[in-house]
């Protein structure tokens, strides 16, 4: 029962484009979504959030957007560069400690 | 600011053998976690402490136990290793759960053999 999914493994995007990652959920009852980047042979870095009481999120180049009625979320990068290539984790809570993370997207920006 | 700090990096047990995987925060978190992630998976959650000497199991927790008895240390110990404990293992500290980022250490890549 995966109560969060990435249902794309991988995207390849040009630099300077938008790159659109998405996350699915199950739960209703989730709190937080949280998005985190990866490098290989690192831990995985907070990148940014999302309350459930909020549809929008916005940090520089990235945004988080939240469809509850969909169970959806997505990160927007815009523009793309190539430092943004890693594999990019959704991850959402529900206030009982316990982060759910989906399987990854890996992102390739292209020069 | 060294954050979050896991020992080792690698290592390559044998079967039936036993290690203690450390972790350790300098942020004074009170909440700290355990995860492995398989090649291709999300992070699962093995055991997670919510303040020292207070533990409990995540969705993963069988093969492993874990100790918190200070803020900074949380380590996990495998007891009788088996090849399905092959993977990379994360350690993670919140200043809470109820939203606020994990700041992981870079993790250690464990191989059963």
């Amino acid at each position: 029962d995966q109560q969060v999914k990435q249902n794309s493994p991988s995207l390849s995007v040009q630099e300077g484009r938008i790159s659109i990652l998405n996350c699915d959920y199950t739960n209703s009852m989730f709190d937080y979504f949280l998005w985190y980047k990866k490098y290989p042979a690192e831990g995985p870095t907070f990148l940014i959030s999302i309350s459930s009481i909020k549809d929008k999120n916005e940090d520089g180049r990235f945004t988080v957007f939240l469809n509850k009625s969909a169970k959806h979320l997505s990160l927007h990068i815009v523009p793309s560069q190539p430092g943004d290539s890693a594999v990019y984790f959704c991850a959402a809570v529900s206030g009982t400690y316990k982060y759910i993370f989906g399987t990854g997207t890996r992102l390739k920006v292209l020069a | 600011n060294a954050g979050v700090t896991q020992t080792p990096k690698f290592r390559i047990l044998k079967i039936g053998q036993s290690m203690t995987l450390q972790c350790t925060q300098d942020m004074n978190h009170n909440y700290m976690y355990w995860y492995r992630q398989d090649p291709g998976m999300g992070l699962k959650l093995i055991y997670y402490s919510v303040g020292a000497g207070i533990t409990d199991k995540g969705e993963v927790p069988n093969g492993y136990n874990v100790s918190r008895s200070t803020t900074e240390d949380f380590p996990l110990r495998l007891e009788l290793a088996a090849p399905s404990q092959t993977s990379v293992y994360f350690c993670a500290s919140s200043y809470s759960p109820d939203g606020q980022p994990q700041h992981f250490g870079d993790g250690t890549r464990l191989s059963i053999l």
